[in-house]
């Protein structure tokens, strides 16, 4: 399986914009970079995805690099409810997620 | 979205009792059901993998005998601890795709405790 490497932690302020890393070098062509958050004590929850472009939605974006081998989450603007574990994952085709460790994202108020 | 709900939410049991978690996706057929354990302060592990209607597919080191998954429905998963033992307390999860292995969605957890 091609492997994510995370920070394990990182904070940031409440209102501030927020740029979590991902390095995954041995990403293949047809990896697609997925993004889950899990807030404690629940199960995680989807966030964004994508391939090649760059992606928006209502919760975030997905910077990814021109060579792949990394990508971003931005957070735009963080709340309190936006502390939570973040799980950056390559997922092709028809294989399982694979959850690393993930960044502990603190927000300070 | 996608909504899975898991219920129960938390269960205390006696150490040598059975229990049954079910997972349900609520407004989406789900072809594929997957079920994972999550120990405190580290990542979620994958369990096993359940397709409808066919025998789930067990990772490497969890015992099939031991943790019981039927997905009878397009909709519905159980997972059944049998002969629980204090080892066996953990956070399980479960998650639903409807399309195989694309994006997931997480069911909130289910907190076991074996006393």
């Amino acid at each position: 399986d091609a492997k994510t490497t995370q920070p394990n932690s990182m904070e940031s302020n409440e209102e501030e914009p927020v740029h979590l890393p991902c390095n995954h070098s041995t990403i293949s062509g047809t990896d697609y970079i997925h993004w889950y958050r899990q807030l404690p004590s629940q199960g995680p929850e989807y966030v964004i995805h994508g391939l090649t472009s760059n992606v928006n939605n209502r919760m975030a974006s997905l910077a990814i690099a021109e060579d792949r081998k990394s990508s971003t989450l931005i957070l735009h603007r963080a709340t309190l409810r936006d502390a939570a574990v973040y799980y950056c994952i390559l997922i092709q085709g028809a294989q399982k997620l694979v959850f690393g460790q993930g960044t502990r994202l603190t927000i300070n108020p | 979205g996608a909504v899975v709900s898991q219920h129960p939410s938390w269960v205390i049991c006696k150490s040598g009792t059975s229990v049954k978690i079910e997972c349900r996706s609520l407004d989406f057929q789900a072809t594929t059901m997957f079920w994972y354990r999550q120990f405190p302060k580290q990542s979620l592990m994958l369990m096993a993998t359940s397709n409808e209607g066919s025998k789930a597919t067990y990772e490497q080191g969890v015992e099939k005998d031991k943790f019981l998954i039927n997905h009878a429905s397009l909709t519905l998963s159980t997972l059944t601890v049998t002969s629980a033992h204090p080892e066996d307390s953990s956070f399980y999860i479960c998650s639903a795709s409807s399309w195989g292995f694309g994006t997931q969605y997480f069911g909130p957890g289910t907190r076991l405790t074996v006393l």
